[in-house]
């Protein structure tokens, strides 16, 4: 059965510091995989998607990139962290069944 | 651009009664449906989805939603909750099977009282 990993479940980062947040895909290949941020209240937001290895799509504009090094490996970076990058981060991928399996998520505070 | 609309914020409900949760969509052809459940500090797991076919459609956990063409509305209903439904749900639409980009609402926050 296909599962997704993502780790790490909570992260307390200072302002400036880097940032890396990992999410693996088990039982399936060729995933299109997703980033999401949530924040309070305001719903879902969709970051970055992928469909395939090296292949990354933007949403939003923002301090933050995505890289697929591996056909079932999506990484969450930045340089330097913002206050504003709080949240709690989502991966997800979709096996075209419809709809997507979320990971667990990772809650980040930028303090 | 589709949108998704989730009106009310936060319902709270008495366990055992009944519970409509409501979403509308905007998007020029029938898109694909979704609801999915988020407990506190966790992913999302989806509930029920909608591509075609019958309007009524049965998900996991005693819930259903239905799909009203005329109306832009993808509501969510449970005839009787119980105090493990509190949590927050979320409706999203897609527009390509298979290979869609989800748009969420902003999500519903259910409270049960007992």
């Amino acid at each position: 059965s296909q599962t997704i990993h993502q780790w790490p479940a909570t992260l307390v980062q200072p302002v400036g510091s880097p940032l890396s947040l990992e999410c693996t895909v088990e039982g399936t290949s060729n995933p299109n995989l997703y980033w999401y941020r949530q924040a309070a209240g305001r719903g879902l937001q969709l970051l970055f998607y992928s469909i395939g290895i090296d292949q990354i799509s933007s949403e939003v504009p923002q301090n933050l990139s995505a890289s697929r090094p591996q056909d079932r490996q999506f990484i969450l970076s930045s340089k330097k962290l913002l206050l504003s990058d709080s949240g709690f981060y989502l991966c997800a991928w979709n096996g075209g069944r419809g709809g997507y399996t979320f990971g667990s998520g990772t809650r980040l505070t930028v303090v | 651009a589709q949108s998704v609309t989730q009106p009310d914020i936060h319902i709270t409900v008495s366990e055992g009664a009944s519970l409509e949760l409501r979403c509308n969509y905007s998007y020029g052809a029938t898109p694909y449906l979704f609801w999915y459940v988020q407990s506190p500090g966790q992913g999302l797991q989806l509930l029920l989805k909608y591509f075609s076919g019958d309007t009524l459609v049965q998900g996991i956990k005693g819930f259903e939603a239905e799909f009203k063409r005329s109306q832009s509305s993808f509501n969510l209903r449970k005839p009787s909750v119980h105090w493990s439904d509190a949590a927050e749900y979320f409706c999203a639409v897609g527009f390509t099977f298979g290979n869609e980009k989800l748009t969420f609402g902003t999500g519903t926050r259910l409270t049960i009282i007992p």
